[in-house]
């Protein structure tokens, strides 16, 4: 079955680092993704990692998929206010469709 | 620029009407989704479509209908029949030539019934 599973909230200072965790059921996934949506918009794709890796850096965001557990994470260094945001994570399969999770609010104090 | 755009950002309609909910891309994208999304819950598919004039219900799809006689647009019309269709509405398309899926959203329209 697909379904995608995360936290609802995290909060972190300004200046740490912040994990967002996924899980997820199917294991054909292809592709793993990240998006961000701020208030009142829509979602921005973050990045994406393929099933086949482990890890993927891009800048300040770090992607690790473990395939075996079927957990992905996006660890977020440095965070910074205007990193607050909802959160999703997506799989995809071989078909058109995205399966989203149910969204990790990120709130980041002074 | 491009993108998808959405129209209006916030609507307002009476209990009973139908009202269609726009949504343009020119990304030169052959699929496109329509998702609901309500406070903390995440996106709920409710249509989508892979190519013109073909289209498949999503995991919601009772008291919606779309169109797709054009590529770029895929309106969505919240019917009176939806019973609960207060809710924020989101567009995505992508491309189907890609194994990547990423999917490309619209800012979003925010509906209120009353």
């Amino acid at each position: 079955g697909e379904d995608v599973e995360q936290s609802l909230f995290l909060s972190v200072r300004e200046g740490d680092s912040s994990v967002i965790n996924c899980t997820y059921t199917d294991s054909s996934s292809t592709y793993l993704y990240w998006y961000k949506q701020e208030p009142g918009a829509g979602l921005q794709l973050l990045t994406y990692i393929f099933s086949n890796m482990d890890m993927k850096q891009d800048q300040r965001l770090t992607v690790l998929l473990n395939k075996k557990d079927k957990h992905l994470s996006l660890r977020i260094a440095d965070t910074q206010t205007g990193d607050s945001a909802i959160y999703f994570c997506a799989e995809s399969f071989n078909t058109d469709k995205l399966i989203f999770g149910t969204g990790t609010r990120l709130q980041v104090f002074p | 620029d491009g993108g998808i755009t959405q129209s209006p950002k916030y609507l307002f309609r009476k209990e009973g009407q139908n009202v269609t909910l726009s949504c343009e891309q020119n990304l030169n994208h052959d699929a496109m989704y329509w998702y609901r999304q309500d406070p903390g819950q995440g996106l709920r598919l409710i249509y989508y479509s892979q190519i013109v004039n073909d289209f498949q219900k999503g995991d919601i799809a009772e008291g919606y209908s779309v169109s797709r006689e054009k590529k770029e647009s895929f309106p969505l019309t919240v019917t009176s029949a939806q019973k609960n269709p207060t809710a924020f509405y989101l567009c995505a398309s992508s491309a189907r030539d890609r194994g990547l899926k990423e999917q490309y959203f619209g800012p979003g329209t925010r509906l209120t019934v009353t």
